[in-house]
This record gives structure tokens, C-alpha cells and sequence, in this order.
């Protein structure tokens, strides 16, 4: 069965560069989420997008902007990276959010800021 | 606000012992619960999770029973295995677009 796809899997950044961060959901899942996992940390949620519209917001500085496509699939766009950054960024998706909120998440892009 | 709580690790068993991560929860609705893991170098999997009361979910020889009285939904195993090495995490979603989810507790398990 498919699965979220994130890419890439690894990217290395120095100090007050950008960075564009990809999801791809499950076909057919119209709910897309991110979220942040630092080392030995839980994840934190950041920001979701059903129908293409913002649904939520978590912890997202306002360096990283967020957009879902018409195709469903999702940019995280991080601006003026800090060393604080360094992370795990997940994304998720999910179909009809009445179903009990059951998320699938992809493989995450390891951020490396330098 | 919504929280979760979750025993603290690591947790460390030897083969076929039995397992149980403790997980307590607060939320103002009527939440889903769910156990998802994470193995090494790996995205979260959902594990098994529970829309009401007194459901049991189960998953590869894993069980949680959602119990609303004491707002607990604990992870059970009867014998692990040195594959269910990993972090397990307890979160809750009210039915809004996010999941909470609790700090995680890493699983090592012996040979």
C-alpha cells in the first residue's frame, strides 16, 4: 500500500538559509500534518491542512510557512534557520477526521542546520 | 488544555517478559486514543488506538483498553521480543486536526 513520502530524506543547511521540506499524502487522504521532533524528543505538532486550507496551528515559528497544493501534497518552507532547528520533520496524512483522528506518517527529512 | 502522560524511560525487560507502558490522559471531549511506536531511524507507526470507552485495541500480541473512569489507555504486551525495541508513544485526538501526543518511552528488550 502507498505511503506518505517525504523528501528529501536528509538535508544539510548553514545558519540563515531557507529550506523547502515535501509531503506527499496517502492518495485520497485530504489531511495533511507536520510536525517537529527534536533528539529524544515527542513530536511537535507545527501546522495541518485539510482541503487544501490551513486547519490548525501549533508550535510553528514565523520563520516556517506551510501550504497544501492542489494536489494535495504539502511544502514546509523554513526561512533564517537557526541551529535550533536541527530535526526530524514528519509529516502525516489522514482521511476523514471523524474516523477517530488516525494519522499515517512518512519516513521524516533530518534537518541539519550548521 | 488536552495532555498526555506517559511513564517515563527507558524501559529495560528481558525476552518474554511482560510489558506495560502506563498512559493517562486529560481532554475536554470524548478523545480517540492511540499507542503508536517508532523504531530506529524510523517514522511513527500507529500501533492500535481506541474511539470509546472500553474498547480494546490490539496489534501484534499489544493491547490498550480505553478506561474513562481513570482516564487511562496503558499498553500491555505478555512476552516481548527483542524486535519490540523502541519508543512508544501515547497520544489522544479530540477530533480536531491535532494529536497530542505523549513524551515517549523507550522499550529495550534483552536477549
Amino acid at each position: 500500500a502507498a505511503g506518505v513520502i517525504q523528501s528529501p530524506r536528509h538535508l544539510i543547511k548553514e545558519k540563515r538559509e531557507t529550506a523547502t521540506l515535501k509531503c506527499y499524502p496517502i492518495p485520497r487522504h485530504d489531511t495533511v500534518y507536520w510536525y517537529q521532533q527534536g533528539p529524544g524528543q515527542d513530536p511537535q505538532f507545527l501546522i495541518s491542512f485539510y482541503e487544501k486550507m490551513q486547519s490548525d496551528k501549533g508550535s510553528i515559528p514565523d520563520r516556517f510557512s506551510a501550504q497544501q497544493f492542489s494536489d494535495y501534497h504539502s511544502e514546509l518552507n523554513m526561512s533564517s534557520l537557526e541551529l535550533g532547528d536541527s530535526a526530524l520533520y514528519f509529516c502525516a496524512s489522514s482521511s476523514n477526521r471523524l474516523a477517530g483522528g488516525e494519522q499515517y506518517f512518512g519516513p521524516g527529512t533530518r534537518l541539519t542546520v550548521t | 488544555g488536552d495532555s498526555v502522560t506517559q511513564m517515563e524511560g527507558p524501559v529495560t525487560l528481558s525476552e518474554e517478559a511482560f510489558l506495560t507502558i502506563n498512559c493517562t490522559y486529560t481532554a475536554t471531549g470524548y478523545p480517540s486514543l492511540f499507542w503508536y511506536v517508532q523504531y530506529p531511524g524510523e517514522g511513527l507507526q500507529l500501533l492500535l488506538k481506541a474511539t470509546k470507552a472500553d474498547d480494546k485495541g490490539s496489534n501484534k500480541g499489544f493491547e490498550a483498553t480505553y478506561r474513562k473512569e481513570t482516564t487511562s489507555f496503558h499498553l500491555e504486551k505478555g512476552s516481548v521480543q527483542v524486535s519490540d525495541s523502541a519508543v512508544y508513544f501515547c497520544a489522544l485526538n479530540t477530533g480536531g486536526f491535532k494529536t497530542i501526543f505523549g513524551a515517549g518511552t523507550r522499550l529495550f528488550v534483552k536477549a
